[in-house]
């Protein structure tokens, strides 16, 4: 079975300033996506950025970037210019691929907890 | 609009007494799921279903089952068999071919008192 490891329980990081979650993953599969979310208090779940595997290029949303590292099954997410919203848990997933039909299930990493400081 | 709806948003449930949680989509999407979150375990897949009258089970199915009669309905119902059901539940949803569409819902927050 995957499993999807995020080894930081919590970060923090300065309004402004950049900050890394770091996101590794077990997999035998070669086609499969990547996901970061994140859950404010709100607790509503909000996809941030998402990654296919056959791209070599790392994917990029406005603020939030990400560090795809395919040999080292690695994959972390970058947030520069860090603002008082961007304080949530953050969850790392991945999707197998599944070129059969509807089914895709995300299998999540336990979180980090990010505190953005004013 | 179009979107997930999960009620109610809180629920408490006396031991030993079984309660369903609802989940209705109007996003005409195929596949809906139900994760579990709990404090530091992140999410866990509970149950999915692709399409109507078809579900399997994920990775915590015991002492949980759902019923897919309608493709815009997803019911969990939390058995008397759950030894502990305290926790918050996500439903899902994405439309066929397309990984990582997923749509979630508000979620529930269920406590046993």
């Amino acid at each position: 079975a995957q499993t999807v490891t995020q080894s930081q329980p919590e970060m923090s990081v300065q309004e402004a300033e950049t900050v890394t979650l770091s996101c590794t993953y077990d997999t035998s599969e070669s086609d499969y996506y990547l996901f970061w979310y994140k859950q404010p208090p709100s607790r509503q779940m909000i996809l941030v950025i998402r990654q296919e595997a056959y791209k070599q290029q790392n994917a990029t949303e406005n603020r939030f970037s990400v560090n795809f590292q395919k040999a080292a099954k690695s994959f972390s997410l970058k947030i520069s210019d860090s603002q008082l919203g961007d304080a949530a848990m953050y969850f790392c997933a991945y999707m197998e691929e599944n070129s059969g039909g509807s089914n895709y299930k995300l299998t999540f990493g336990k979180g980090t907890l990010l505190t953005v400081n004013p | 609009d179009g979107g997930i709806t999960q009620s109610p948003k809180y629920l408490f449930r006396k031991e030993g007494q079984n309660v369903t949680l609802s989940c209705e989509q109007n996003l005409n999407h195929d596949a809906m799921y139900w994760y579990r979150q709990d404090p530091g375990q992140g999410l866990r897949l509970i149950y999915y279903s692709q399409i109507v009258n078809d579900f399997q089970k994920g990775d915590i199915a015991e002492g949980y089952s759902v019923s897919r009669e309608k493709k815009e309905s997803f019911p969990l119902t939390v058995t008397s068999a759950q030894k502990n059901p305290t926790a918050f539940y996500l439903c899902a949803s994405n439309p066929r071919y397309t990984p990582g569409g997923y749509t979630f819902g508000s979620g529930t927050r269920l406590t046993v008192v």
